[in-house]
């Protein structure tokens, strides 16, 4: 079972800032935030991942509450190609590693 | 382009039949992972390949099978299809494993009629 919980959906103003959130209330020390997209009848895209500290680069932001039970993904001037479902994932550090993903959160850009 | 290839495209089976689904992973990719998409759900795990061995599997019956080759590329065979095993077939390969980013190829779009 998948260990986050994502709103099924969301829309956003085309130039405007996507704020993705994600429940992780029972995630382990060792435990890392991972956020993938898939845009519509492509494989998943890596965004970003993190720890405990917040985390940038040329894609999204991503902000981790200090108590790391959640966090948002954040694209900062979304446009119609971010249009995609967004997944939260967990996963830890060490070991074999079987990806659970959720259903995701559908992000849709409006013009 | 995430590097990952998968073939074919796109493929129509009848219930009972068998398919081989093929995946070349990532440049300087070793580990390949394999999720089945049924429409409108996320991803699910069918197993994992590292050193042509299978090191993790998900909730899927033995019908479901790979196999890793030397060179890294992998295969997903399914015997015996079923109406409820059309979905789009997903690979994914990352470096080692332990933690690392999954790179997904574009996957394969099978129909069981």
């Amino acid at each position: 079972d998948a260990k986050t919980t994502q709103p099924p959906s969301m829309d956003c103003a085309e130039g405007r800032a996507a704020n993705l959130p994600c429940n992780h209330s029972t995630i382990s020390g060792n435990e890392y935030v991972y956020w993938y997209r898939q845009i519509h009848s492509q494989g998943p895209q890596y965004i970003i991942h993190g720890l405990k500290n917040n985390e940038t680069n040329e894609m999204a932001s991503l902000i981790i509450t200090e108590d790391r039970k959640s966090s948002t993904l954040i694209l900062p001037h979304a446009t119609l190609r971010d249009t995609a479902v967004y997944y939260c994932i967990v996963l830890n550090s060490g070991g074999y590693q079987k990806v659970t993903f959720g259903t995701g959160t559908k992000l849709q850009v409006i013009p | 382009d995430a590097g990952v290839t998968q073939s074919p495209t796109h493929l129509i089976k009848t219930r009972g039949q068998q398919v081989t689904l093929r995946c070349s992973p990532k440049s300087g990719h070793d580990t390949v992972s394999w999720y089945q998409q049924a429409l409108g759900q996320g991803p699910q795990f069918i197993f994992q390949y590292y050193e042509e061995e299978e090191r993790q599997r998900g909730n899927f019956p033995d019908r479901f099978s790979g196999h890793q080759f030397p060179n890294y590329s992998s295969e997903l065979n399914v015997n015996a299809l079923l109406l409820g095993d059309s979905a789009l077939y997903l690979c994914a390969s990352s470096l080692g494993i332990t933690l690392d980013t999954q790179y997904f190829g574009p996957g394969t779009r099978l129909t069981v009629l």
